[in-house]
């Protein structure tokens, strides 16, 4: 397919346990983002990509969230020490060139359940 | 502080009656608006994108409008399929954050058969 691929679609894990989450942005596309979605409410920001470059960070809730993208391409959101209000549907999204107004295109997103 | 609002929270209507989302934002230095459809478990799919008041966007049965304060997105004669939600985004231009979309809650639109 042509779409930004994500996996696992659906994580469940124990509270104090590590996650990772994978985004396949579409190919070519030069901007990766990572948003967070909880129930009834819209995508909020976390982390953005040029290639390779984390050009921001700024909407990561704590330290114990990394996200990396060391090729230009795969894209890995990491959390440490999970916690209960981490549960959320994680969206990846990418983009041709992300500054400038070019629509960003979704994945399906993880849905991640911390018990 | 950038604000997007979306209203109303629910609509629901019966397959032919026409209505209208509604988007307001309070923000300085728009680039652009997005509307954007979101099916339950999925990611949200992009519709459209409007770049200064006046513009007009068609879709099948949905236009959205934009001007200065807010943009509309109509649905004209909706059928079932066009139940989903509807969520509205604003991108900031100048320095810094011109990349970041702030979305609103969305809209849940449900179309009776």
């Amino acid at each position: 397919g042509a779409g930004v691929s994500q996996s696992p679609r659906y994580k469940v894990a124990k509270r104090g346990q590590d996650v990772a989450l994978r985004c396949d942005p579409i190919s070519g596309h030069v901007s990766l983002f990572w948003y967070q979605q909880a129930l009834g409410q819209g995508p909020e920001f976390l982390t953005y990509f040029q290639n390779e470059a984390q050009l921001d960070k700024s909407g990561l809730p704590s330290d114990r969230f990394f996200a990396e993208r060391p090729e230009g391409s795969v894209s890995t959101l990491k959390i440490q020490r999970t916690q209960q209000e981490d549960s959320a549907v994680y969206l990846c999204a990418s983009s041709f060139q992300g500054q400038t107004n070019q629509p960003q295109h979704f994945g399906d997103g993880t849905r991640l359940s911390i018990l | 502080e950038d604000q997007v609002t979306q209203s109303p929270e629910a609509l629901r209507l019966q397959e032919g009656e026409s209505s209208s989302l509604n988007c307001s934002y309070t923000v300085s230095g728009l680039r652009g608006l997005f509307w954007y459809r979101q099916d339950p478990g999925k990611g949200p799919e992009f519709l459209f994108t409007l770049y200064s008041a006046g513009e007009e966007k068609e879709k099948e049965r949905l236009k959205a409008t934009l001007t200065k304060k807010e943009s509309f997105l109509h649905i004209t004669a909706p059928k079932p399929e066009d139940s989903a939600t509807y969520l509205c985004a604003v991108l900031l231009g100048g320095g810094g954050s011109n990349y970041k979309l702030t979305f609103g809650k969305g809209t849940l639109l449900t179309v009776n058969p």
